[in-house]
């Protein structure tokens, strides 16, 4: 099985704030890296596919970025309706997510 | 409007069954995998499995937590998909999600339905 590590477990920023999340694989994945949005109450909502690509109507402020066994995902510049947990997921064999990173907004 | 909503779940006790289920709108169920992911309460996603489409022979595959105990199907002729899950235990309670896949992400998600297993 692959694990996935998310760092940190949760974080708090600011409105403007710069922000990201780091994603590690136990073994190389490639680029077979998806990020997911998660609020209170509500189903994920898939962010950032194959590690860097945007689905419609994901705003340009979420990037991915990296390869193999590390990867990260950045807010540009943190809004208010970002708070929310945030869950990496390797599709290299099936599937297994991260444990989350719950961010909160100072 | 493309949509998925689960139906099926419930309060079991340890060692019971259930079937949940899963109808699709909107898009072409039979081009896509399909996924069930559960959430225990207060934890993180956990991938259960999944069935190919058609193309694919229907294979379906399994996280190891459940390999032997739950089984996926489909009815593509009713846009629809169903996780037969038997000798459940107190760990399987969780809210229970599918996804649509296209064989690298989840792109589309329904909102859940909750399993809950205790005497």
């Amino acid at each position: 099985d692959i694990q996935m590590t998310q760092s940190p477990s949760s974080l708090s920023a600011s409105v403007g704030d710069r922000v990201t999340i780091t994603c590690r694989a136990s073994q190389s994945i490639l680029s077979f890296l998806n990020w997911y949005q998660q609020k209170p109450g509500k189903a994920p909502r898939l962010l950032i596919y194959t590690t860097s690509n945007l689905p419609s109507g994901v705003p340009p402020r979420f990037s991915g970025s990296g390869s193999g066994t590390e990867f990260t995902l950045t807010i540009g510049s943190l809004q208010p309706e970002d708070s929310a947990t945030y869950f990496c997921q390797q599709s290299f064999v099936l599937h297994s997510f991260g444990q989350g990173t719950q961010l909160e907004i100072k | 409007e493309v949509q998925l909503v689960e139906s099926g779940g419930g309060l079991v006790q340890p060692g019971g069954s259930l079937r949940l289920s899963c109808a699709a709108s909107g898009f072409t169920f039979s081009d896509h995998y399909v996924e069930w992911v559960r959430q225990a309460p207060g934890k993180g996603l956990e991938w259960v499995g999944r069935t190919r489409n058609k193309a694919h022979s229907y294979m379906t595959e399994y996280a190891a937590s459940v390999k032997g105990r739950f089984t996926i199907s489909r009815d593509d002729s009713k846009n629809s998909l169903f996780l037969q899950t038997d000798s459940l235990k107190i760990e399987d309670t969780a809210v229970y999600y599918c996804a649509r896949g296209g064989g690298w992400y989840m792109d589309v998600w329904g909102k859940g339905t909750t399993v809950t297993v205790s005497s």
